[in-house]
C-alpha cells in the first residue's frame, strides 16, 4: 500500500507562471490536507477537502490560490501568478476520516518543494 | 491570537542521554495533541499522541506528558540515538469536525556521538 504521494518534490517557477501541486491520497482515504511550511517554521494549515468537495479553505490566501479533489484522479494546488514569497515546501496529508482519533493517524506525503526565482 | 509554541529552537544531547522537547500551548479546547517528528527533505512523521483527558502516554522510547493547568505539553525521548536528530513539532487538533492541525514551530534535535 503506497503512502501518500506528491509530484513534483521539486518545482521551479519564474514570477508570474502557474505552479500545479499534484497528491494521491493513500488507497481509501478521501480526505486530503494541504500544509505549507516556510523555512525555519512550522505547517501552516491550508486547505481541507473531500471528493469534489472543500470543506475548510481558512487557511488559503484570498487570491491566487486554489485546491482541487475531483473524483478521479489527485488533488490538486495551484498557484496563480506566483510570486518569491510563494517559495515553500507544501505537503498534504490523507485520512480515512475527518476528526479526532482518525485525524492523529493522517500520513503526510514527502512534500513538494516550490522554488520562484 | 491562539498558538501552540514551542520554547527553544535548538536541543543539543549525548547519545544515550534522555531528550526533553517542550511545547506550550493557548487553547484548552483542544481535544489532541500530537507530536511529528520531521527529517530533512521529508514528510513529517507521526510519533505519538495524547488526549486532552490523558496527563501520561508512553510509547517506543518515547513518553508525552500533558499538564492542561500550565498548557503545557512535553516529548520525553529515552536513550537518543543519533538516528532521532530531525526537528520535532508540537500539533494541536482542533475542530473535530473538519481535523485541521495547528502545528508549533519546532525545536531542532542534534544528538551527538
Amino acid at each position: 500500500n503506497a503512502g501518500v504521494m506528491q509530484n513534483p518534490r521539486h518545482l521551479v517557477r519564474r514570477r508570474g507562471q502557474e505552479a500545479r501541486l499534484r497528491c494521491s491520497p493513500m488507497k481509501g482515504h478521501s480526505h486530503v490536507y494541504w500544509y505549507r511550511q516556510l523555512p525555519e517554521e512550522g505547517l501552516k494549515f491550508m486547505v481541507y477537502l473531500q471528493k469534489e468537495n472543500i470543506i475548510d479553505e481558512s487557511g488559503m490566501p484570498k487570491e491566487r490560490f486554489s485546491a482541487e479533489f475531483p473524483k478521479e484522479g489527485p488533488s490538486i494546488l495551484r498557484i496563480q501568478q506566483v510570486v518569491r514569497g510563494d517559495s515553500a515546501a507544501y505537503f498534504c496529508a490523507s485520512s480515512p476520516l475527518p476528526g479526532k482519533r482518525s485525524n492523529t493517524e493522517a500520513f503526510f506525503g514527502q512534500g513538494t518543494r516550490l522554488t520562484v526565482v | 491570537g491562539e498558538s501552540v509554541g514551542l520554547h527553544l529552537p535548538t536541543l543539543s544531547v549525548q547519545e544515550g542521554d534522555n531528550s526533553i522537547i517542550n511545547c506550550a500551548y493557548s487553547n484548552s479546547a483542544s481535544d489532541y495533541f500530537i507530536w511529528y517528528k520531521q527529517e530533512s527533505g521529508k514528510g513529517p512523521q507521526f510519533i505519538i499522541d495524547i488526549r486532552s483527558n490523558m496527563d501520561k502516554r508512553q510509547g517506543q522510547r518515547v513518553t508525552v506528558l500533558l499538564n492542561k493547568t500550565v498548557k503545557h505539553l512535553s516529548l520525553q525521548i529515552a536513550a537518543t540515538q543519533p538516528g532521532d536528530s530531525a526537528v520535532y513539532f508540537c500539533a494541536e487538533l482542533r475542530s473535530s469536525n473538519t481535523g485541521k492541525l495547528i502545528f508549533g514551530q519546532g525545536t531542532t534535535l542534534q544528538v551527538k556521538p
